[in-house]
C-alpha cells in the first residue's frame, strides 16, 4: 500500500521568497506525481504535475523536482506571493493496477503562509 | 477545461434524513469518479471509486449502505448519505478522472454537510 510523507506541515515565507515543500513515496507502478493547491472551503485544484521521463517541470513560478532513485519529489514556489497562501498536497499513484488503477494517495498537506 | 461541479455546495439537515450530492464533469467525460471526505486541517480521505455503469468500490471501513454511490453517466456521479447523523458532518469532495491521461484527477468545489 502506498504511503506519501509530506513535509513540512506548515511553512511561513516572506513575500518574494522561495517556498519548498517535499514529498517522499514508497513505491508505484505508474509515474505521475501531482501537486494540488487548496484554499479554505474549496476543493483542491491541480497545480502542476510531473511524469518522470524528466527530472524537473516548470510552469511559471512553480517547479516540480523529481528524484526517482530517492523516491522523492518537491514543489518550489519562486517569488512567493500572499495569494499563494493555501494548503498544498502532493500525491502519488496508489500502487499497482487492478482496483487501484487511477487512485491517488495524498500527503498530509502543508499550510503555506506568505507574509506581505 | 477539466471543470468539475458539485451540488449543493452546502447543506444542513436533521439527523435521520438522507442527503444527495451530485458531481458533474462539465467539459470532459469521466469514466471514473472518486469521492473523498476531508476533516478540518486534514488530508483527503478516499471513500470510494465510482465507475460508470458498474458498482462503486468502497475503501476499507466505509459503510456502503450509508454512502450510496451511483455513476449513471460519463458526466454524473451521485453520493447519497443515508440516515445522516452528526458524525457524518464533513466536507465531501468528488473528483473526476481523465484516465486516458492516467491518474489525472480534477476536483469539484466540495460540499459542506452539517447534520443537526
Amino acid at each position: 500500500q502506498q504511503q506519501v510523507k509530506q513535509s513540512p506541515q506548515s511553512l511561513i515565507v516572506q513575500k518574494g521568497g522561495i517556498s519548498i515543500i517535499n514529498c517522499a513515496y514508497e513505491n508505484t507502478a505508474f509515474d505521475y506525481f501531482p501537486w494540488y493547491q487548496q484554499f479554505p472551503g474549496k476543493g483542491p485544484a491541480l497545480l502542476i504535475a510531473i511524469r518522470p521521463d524528466v527530472s524537473e517541470k516548470k510552469e511559471g513560478r512553480f517547479t516540480i523536482s523529481f528524484n526517482k532513485s530517492a523516491k522523492q519529489f518537491s514543489l518550489h514556489i519562486m517569488d512567493s506571493q500572499p495569494g499563494d497562501s493555501a494548503t498544498y498536497f502532493c500525491a502519488a499513484p496508489t500502487n499497482a493496477g487492478g482496483t487501484s488503477y487511477g487512485k491517488l494517495t495524498f500527503g498530509q498537506g502543508t499550510i503555506l503562509t506568505v507574509h506581505p | 477545461g477539466a471543470v468539475v461541479s458539485q451540488h449543493p455546495s452546502r447543506v444542513i439537515c436533521k439527523s435521520g434524513t438522507s442527503v444527495k450530492i451530485e458531481c458533474r464533469s462539465l467539459d470532459f467525460q469521466a469514466t471514473t469518479m472518486f469521492w473523498y471526505r476531508q476533516f478540518p486541517k486534514k488530508s483527503l480521505m478516499l471513500m470510494a471509486t465510482s465507475n460508470e455503469g458498474s458498482k462503486a468500490t468502497y475503501e476499507q471501513g466505509v459503510e456502503k449502505d450509508k454512502f450510496l454511490i451511483n455513476h449513471a453517466s460519463l458526466t454524473l456521479s451521485t453520493l447519497t448519505v443515508t440516515s445522516a447523523h452528526p458524525e457524518d458532518s464533513s466536507f465531501y469532495i468528488c473528483s473526476a478522472a481523465r484516465l486516458a491521461v492516467y491518474n489525472e484527477q480534477f476536483f469539484g468545489p466540495g460540499t459542506r454537510l452539517t447534520v443537526l
